[in-house]
C-alpha cells in the first residue's frame, strides 16, 4: 500500500523558513517524480513544485528562488525547503507521486503552514 | 500558464441523477488532463487520467471525455459519497494548473 505522510508544518513569521518532509512507502521510490501541491483555506489546488525521477525540478513562478524541493532515495523521503515566507504561503501542503509521465495518483493527508506575525 | 475553467461553480443534484461537469483548457492539453475528487477533510483522489482512463479502482460511473481544450466529467448515477468537490488538472506544459474546482451538492 503507498503511503506518504507529510511533516514539518507549523506557525512562521512572514520571512521565517519552514522545511516540510513527506516519508513515502510501499512503491518504488527511485522511480517516481514527486511532487507538492498546496490548498489555502477554503481554496482549490495549485500546484506547488515536482522534482522527476532524475532529480530535475520545477516550480510555480510565484515560489522559485524561495523554495526548493529535493528527495533522498536513500530514506525515502521528499522535501519542500520553504524560505522568505509570505501570508499567501499559508496552505495545506501535500506531497503525492506522479509515476513517470502520468498524473497524481497517490496523496499525503498534508502539513499545515500557517505565515502570520 | 494554462488555464483551466471549470463550469459550472456548483451543481446542485439529487442521488441517482446525472452529473456532467466541463473543463476548459485556455490552449490545447491534448489529452494530458486528469480529474480529481475532494471530500471535505480529505485529500484529493485521482478518478480519471489521460482524459478519459479511470484510475485503479474507480467505479464504472466516473467517465471522462474530451481533448484539446474541451473536457468532461460525467457522473452517470450519484451515489451518497459523490457529493464532493471536482477538480480537473493539466500537465501537458509548465507550470502544472488545476481548475478552480465544481461542488457537487445535494439538492
Amino acid at each position: 500500500e503507498v503511503q506518504l505522510l507529510e511533516s514539518g508544518g507549523g506557525l512562521v513569521q512572514p520571512g521565517g523558513s519552514l522545511t516540510l518532509s513527506c516519508t513515502a512507502s510501499g512503491f518504488a521510490f527511485s522511480e517516481s517524480a514527486l511532487s507538492w501541491v498546496r490548498q489555502a483555506p477554503g481554496k482549490g489546488l495549485e500546484w506547488v513544485s515536482t522534482v522527476g525521477t532524475a532529480d530535475d525540478t520545477y516550480y510555480l513562478d510565484s515560489v522559485k528562488d524561495r523554495f526548493t524541493v529535493s528527495r533522498d532515495i536513500s530514506k525515502n523521503m521528499l522535501y519542500l525547503q520553504m524560505n522568505s515566507l509570505r501570508a499567501d504561503d499559508t496552505a495545506l501542503y501535500y506531497c503525492a507521486k506522479n509515476p513517470v509521465g502520468d498524473f497524481l495518483d497517490s496523496w499525503g493527508q498534508g502539513a499545515l503552514v500557517t505565515v502570520s506575525p | 500558464e494554462i488555464v483551466l475553467t471549470q463550469s459550472p461553480a456548483t451543481l446542485s443534484l439529487s442521488p441517482r441523477e446525472r452529473a456532467t461537469l466541463s473543463c476548459r483548457a485556455s490552449q490545447s492539453v491534448g489529452s494530458s488532463l486528469a480529474w480529481y475528487q475532494q471530500n471535505p477533510g480529505q485529500a484529493p483522489r485521482l478518478l480519471i487520467s489521460d482524459a478519459s482512463n479511470r484510475a485503479t479502482g474507480i467505479p464504472a460511473r466516473f467517465s471522462g471525455s474530451g481533448s484539446g481544450t474541451d473536457f468532461t466529467l460525467t457522473i452517470s448515477s450519484l451515489e451518497p459519497e459523490d457529493f464532493a468537490v471536482y477538480y480537473c488538472h493539466q500537465r501537458s506544459k509548465w507550470p502544472w494548473t488545476f481548475g478552480q474546482g465544481t461542488t457537487v451538492g445535494v439538492k
